[in-house]
């Protein structure tokens, strides 16, 4: 069975720093993609960032790159989530989930999903 | 401003059917695949329908998914009370801001 499970969520002032981490199991980690989306409280899902299985590809929304660093550690089965300069906007529940992602043979459209979801850990950046 | 575009909400009665929409562009659903999910009060959300409209193993029939264009469409047959939740779609946005994008979500109730 498939597990994510994220730490690291807590109460930072704007301008500050947070990392989050997200414990996988029940399947081969280095084999797969991972990403983070995160929802702000009573809001909508919003894709954050995404890391190719062997961490050598990452992908980042507009609204956090150059911000937000996404990793992972292979050997320890955990998905990172450094998150600087953090604003009020940036509150939110943070998911992290197996991701898939990849152009379907003979075909020029790319296919994205969320496979399996963690419980998420809520960040707040207030003063 | 969500990217993609939904109904905030939809209602219907126990065992009827329901459709939820979801409008983008052709440099979203119009040239990707579509995912949808649902997310019970309080809980992560999950997958529903992959590739327009695949179902991941464990996820009822009563579930279906159908693109046409720039637009997507989750239809859910059979109502339950249980079916209660918000639903989302998601794609990849292959502009200049490449990434991934979600719907607004679409809450539907259960009369």
């Amino acid at each position: 069975e498939v597990q994510l499970l994220e730490s690291g969520g807590g109460l930072v002032q704007p301008g500050g720093s947070l990392r989050l981490s997200c414990a996988a199991s029940g399947f081969t980690f280095s084999s797969y993609a991972m990403s983070w989306v995160r929802q702000a409280p009573g809001k909508g899902l919003e894709w954050v960032s995404a890391i190719s299985g062997s961490g050598g590809s990452t992908y980042y929304a507009d609204s956090v790159k150059g911000r937000f660093t996404i990793s992972r550690d292979n050997s320890k089965n955990t998905l990172y989530l450094q998150m600087n300069s953090l604003r009020a906007e940036d509150t939110a529940v943070y998911y992290c989930a197996k991701y898939r992602g990849y152009y379907r043979a003979g075909s020029s459209q790319y296919a994205e999903y969320f496979q399996h979801w963690g419980q998420g850990t809520l960040v707040t950046v207030s003063s | 401003q969500s990217v993609l575009t939904q109904p905030p909400s939809v209602s219907a009665a126990p065992g009827q059917k329901v459709t939820i929409s979801c409008s983008g562009s052709s440099s979203n659903i119009g040239n990707n695949y579509v995912s949808w999910y649902q997310q019970l009060p309080g809980t992560a959300p999950k997958l529903l329908i992959y590739d327009n409209n695949k179902r991941p193993s464990g996820i009822p029939d009563r579930f279906s998914g159908s693109k046409s264009g720039t637009s997507a469409t989750l239809g859910i047959t059979g109502l339950q009370t249980g079916d209660e939740a918000d639903y989302y779609c998601g794609t990849w946005d292959s502009s200049l801001s490449a990434g991934g994008v979600f719907g607004g979500g679409t809450k539907l109730t259960v009369l």
